[in-house]
């Protein structure tokens, strides 16, 4: 069975632009959440989204946005991009909205902002 | 906000010996997990801890959760060169994903 998967896999950027990343959950999983890994850190949560409804948002500003669509794929949006914002973008997808240790990490888009 | 601080930051051994690694916090959690993320990819769960000072194996690998539930341990016996990757701990103190702090990983390096 396919796991998570993200796309695209490289991203470059320039400051001020505006990016948009893809996933696809596995097969069942209802929820998606998205996460910020900065270059020497762990992750950081970003947004939870099951059943096409946002379920939590962590500490990140209005520039980020996202959605899921009714197949359960979502979409990650950051607007202006800066600098700060070049990381490792995981997505994780579980079968219902609880349960973080029922999550599965896709291999992440790197997203370099020039 | 809540920090966790995981120590070493990394690690160079030798192959065939033991590894010890742990994450601290001022916080109470009442999930500790811990994960392994290889080069490219997405971070993998390694064990997930549920009650203070429980202790779960997985293979060679074996965890616990301290009594104060402020910290977890991951120990890793005989190290082997696929062990090379960076190791997360993360706390979890309700029941959802926004609710999951990552320590800032240990780096382990097997020479031969």
């Amino acid at each position: 069975d396919a796991g998570v998967t993200q796309s695209p896999t490289h991203l470059i950027k320039t400051r001020g632009q505006q990016v948009t990343l893809r996933c696809s959950p596995i097969s069942g999983h209802k929820s998606v959440s998205w996460y910020q890994q900065v270059l020497g850190q762990g992750p950081q949560f970003i947004f939870q989204y099951y059943e096409k409804e946002e379920r939590g948002r962590g500490n990140f500003p209005d520039r980020f946005s996202a959605r899921q669509f009714p197949n359960y794929s979502s979409e990650l949006n950051v607007n202006a991009l800066l600098l700060g914002d070049s990381a490792l973008y995981l997505c994780a997808s579980s079968p219902g909205p609880g349960g973080a240790e029922t999550q599965y990490f896709g291999p992440g888009t790197r997203l370099l902002v020039l | 906000g809540q920090q966790l601080n995981q120590s070493p930051q990394s690690m160079f051994i030798q192959e065939g010996e033991d590894v010890s690694m742990n994450c601290t916090s001022s916080s109470i959690f009442n999930t500790w997990l811990w994960y392994k993320q290889d080069p490219g990819e997405g971070p993998v769960l390694l064990i997930a801890l549920y009650k203070a000072g429980e202790l779960t194996s997985n293979g060679r690998l074996t965890a616990q959760f301290g009594i104060t539930r402020k910290d977890s341990f991951l120990n890793i016996s005989a190290s082997i060169p696929s062990d090379v990757g960076i190791y997360f701990c993360a706390g979890l103190y309700g029941g959802s994903q926004g609710n999951l702090i990552f320590g800032k990983g240990t780096k382990l390096s097997v020479k031969p």
